[in-house]
């Protein structure tokens, strides 16, 4: 029972290059979301999907993209990585909006 | 706009106190409300809800969480801490209408000492 699960762990980037973080979800859940987590400021949300094909900005979109072409993998994007977008990211899932969400193990990215 | 408030960065009990972490919410109406535990290097696990009715709810773990609307709170609590416990800690809201997202506190951590 894998849940949700993010690829890669760990990753370090230079400034401007571009990579894309993988989150898949073996619950055949209709949300998805990926958020931030830095010191100091809990998490917040980046983007988030509400169902296949569908994608709704967060509280920090600027600088990622997202897509949701299959149900169960929600990608995060970033086409220019920039130092402040050194953090750890998570994924999560949820059946719908209120039910409670089950989140991934992160991914740490370090941009130089 | 929701926001929630942790006003506690860092707490340290000792093994087998007992154990209150705040939760402050702003929010309109009356929102759904979760807390999640983190341990290092792991995502975020449920460890209780509040949607509606007794206002006591309990969770996993041990631990309980006690809706209070008259002064926007959602407290967990833990009678015994054990050295297991020892984690980040968070609270979160939701709206049951408008946004289709979760707003985070910025996390309790706890620290438990033999």
């Amino acid at each position: 029972n894998a849940g949700v699960t993010q690829t890669p762990k760990f990753r370090v980037l230079k400034t401007g290059q571009s990579m894309t973080l993988l989150c898949a979800q073996d619950m055949n859940h209709e949300y998805m979301y990926w958020y931030r987590q830095d010191p100091g400021m809990g998490l917040r949300l980046i983007h988030y999907s509400v169902g296949e094909g569908t994608t709704a900005k967060g509280e920090v979109p600027d600088g990622y993209n997202v897509s949701r072409l299959k149900k169960q993998n929600f990608l995060l994007g970033l086409e220019s990585a920039a130092p402040s977008q050194t953090s750890v990211y998570f994924c999560a899932s949820s059946e719908g909006k209120y039910q409670p969400q089950h989140f991934g193990d992160g991914t740490r990215l370090s941009i130089l | 706009a929701q926001s929630v408030t942790q006003p506690d960065i860092h707490i340290t009990v000792s093994e087998g106190a007992s154990l209150e972490l705040r939760c402050n919410y702003s929010y309109g109406a009356t929102p759904y409300l979760f807390w999640y535990v983190q341990s290092p290097g792991q995502g975020l696990q449920l460890l209780l809800k509040y949607f509606s009715g007794d206002t006591l709810v309990q969770g996993i773990k041990g631990f309980e969480a006690e809706f209070k609307r008259s002064q926007s709170s959602f407290n967990l609590r833990k009678p015994s801490v054990q050295w297991s416990d020892a984690a980040e800690y968070f609270c979160a809201v939701g709206a049951w209408t408008g946004a289709n997202n979760l707003f985070f506190g910025t996390g309790t951590r706890l620290t438990v000492i033999p």
